[in-house]
């Protein structure tokens, strides 16, 4: 079985200052993680992926996450927040035996002020 | 990647009718999944359309009530039947997004916002 928990539901940082929201996973096999943004109104979009190449994974919008076997985790992060950063985030796993049917996090909703 | 077109982007309905929820892609794909985004819950799979064949449901999920057509490799809907508030949520299609996305990666479209009265 695979899974995953976004430690946070709601993130709120100031414009300008590092964002950091976290994830952690389970999985049976070798997983693949995923990045996905939902702005509102708008269907989710790919930030980044991990599928088992280099640990530190640079996806669009200066995101990064780096897969952490020793933690199970799979923490996403950018240097500086920027105003249109705002969105509801999610943390996907899969596996070579689920293929397409990812698993989704509950969503961490990032809120970002001037 | 795919284009995904869905409508409508966003309905209210009365309990006991039934929605159909079309959903059209800019190009061929041979999967079609439909998700289900519960208000505050993440997104879970409803089923796997393959084209020329029946749809393949998830644990919790049945054809009479999520009835789908696979007419063709652009297009698929996906029914809401005998609805009732409990089915308020957003639904999404989604596909695969390409050999150059790599593996597993899917594009979704906007969404389908239902809310049952």
């Amino acid at each position: 079985a695979q899974s995953v928990t976004q430690l946070d539901s709601h993130v709120s940082v100031s414009e300008g200052t590092p964002v950091l929201l976290r994830c952690n996973y389970s999985s049976s096999y070798s997983p693949s993680l995923f990045w996905y943004v939902q702005h509102p109104n708008k269907g989710l979009q790919l930030l980044l992926k991990y599928t088992s190449a280099a640990t530190l994974v640079k996806g669009i919008n200066g995101f990064e996450a780096e897969f952490k076997k020793s933690e199970t985790s799979f923490h996403l992060t950018k240097p500086s927040a920027h105003m249109s950063d705002a969105a509801e985030y999610f943390c996907v796993v899969s596996d070579q035996y689920s293929g397409y049917a990812l698993n989704f996090g509950k969503g961490t909703s990032l809120l970002v002020t001037p | 990647s795919a284009v995904i077109s869905q409508k409508p982007s966003r309905d209210i309905c009365q309990r006991g009718t039934s929605l159909t929820i079309q959903c059209q892609v800019d190009s061929q794909v041979t999967m079609m999944f439909w998700y289900r985004q519960q208000p505050g819950q993440s997104l879970t799979l409803i089923a796997t359309a393959n084209q020329g064949s029946e749809a393949t449901y998830e644990s919790g999920f049945v054809i009479d009530k999520f009835p789908i057509s696979r007419p063709n490799l652009t297009f698929s809907t996906l029914t809401v039947s005998n609805m009732s508030p409990e089915d308020s949520s957003i639904y999404l299609c989604s596909v695969e997004a390409g050999e150059s996305s790599g593996a597993n990666v899917l594009t979704f479209g906007a969404g389908s916002r239902l809310t049952v009265l």
